[in-house]
């Protein structure tokens, strides 16, 4: 099925340690996401890569980073510079930036 | 900067009430927008969009949202909601900057909650 695969779905990590989320999508598309959802604020941007080897810092970049090494990957590690990570998060790709977005089924991170 | 605004929070109706979303955005020049819509422990999928043409846009299970240039705003409705709507409801624009990197922006979201 084509699509976008997070992993994992739940993860617990202890405060301090560095995490990476994944991000798969066969969908060939150019453009790949990672949104950042707490309740009451919506979802905002965390980074974004509009092509493979290249990404953009999104509104909220601070204690997180990215690679795009390959098109179908865009894995998000949550450093522990950051300071508030519980979150729900949601990596997302489109045929080229400013297309229609679609989106994984999210990643839920718990920091303890 | 750009932004998205929802004002309304948190919406409850009854079965076959009529729907309406506010959605206003800060940007001037030319958008693209997006409803998208979240059901209870599913994935954010795409209720309607608009690029161009008709600002009267229709989408999947009988949502449609007007696009008002003048007021900046995209507003969701439905003539009559059934319980299976209680969802989050995300407005996003994307502005166009003239070939340079855009991106999709949200607004904070409105949780719908239909009693039936």
């Amino acid at each position: 099925d084509g699509g976008i695969t997070q992993s994992p779905k739940y993860l617990f990590r202890k405060e301090g340690q560095n995490v990476t989320l994944s991000c798969e999508q066969n969908l060939n598309h150019d453009a790949m996401y990672w949104y950042r959802q707490d309740p009451g604020q919506g979802l905002r941007l965390i980074y974004y890569s509009q092509i493979v080897n290249d990404f953009q810092k999104g509104d909220i970049a601070e204690g997180y980073s990215v690679s795009r090494e390959k098109k179908e990957s865009f894995p998000l590690t949550v450093t522990s510079a950051q300071k508030n990570p519980t979150a729900f998060y949601l990596c997302a790709s489109s045929i080229e930036s400013g297309n229609t977005i679609y989106f994984g089924e999210g990643s839920w991170l718990t920091v303890v | 900067a750009q932004s998205v605004s929802q004002h309304n929070h948190h919406v409850i109706l009854s079965e076959a009430a009529s729907l309406e979303l506010g959605c206003n955005y800060s940007y001037g020049g030319t958008v693209n927008l997006f409803w998208y819509v979240q059901y209870p422990g599913q994935h954010l999928q795409l209720l309607l969009k608009y690029f161009s043409g008709d600002p009267l846009v229709k989408g999947i299970k009988g949502f449609e949202a007007e696009f008002i240039k003048s007021k900046f705003s995209f507003n969701l409705r439905k003539p009559s909601v059934q319980w299976s709507d209680t969802a989050e409801y995300f407005c996003a624009v994307n502005a166009d900057y003239g070939g340079a990197t855009n991106k999709l922006i949200f607004g904070t979201g409105t949780l719908l909650a239909v009693q039936p």
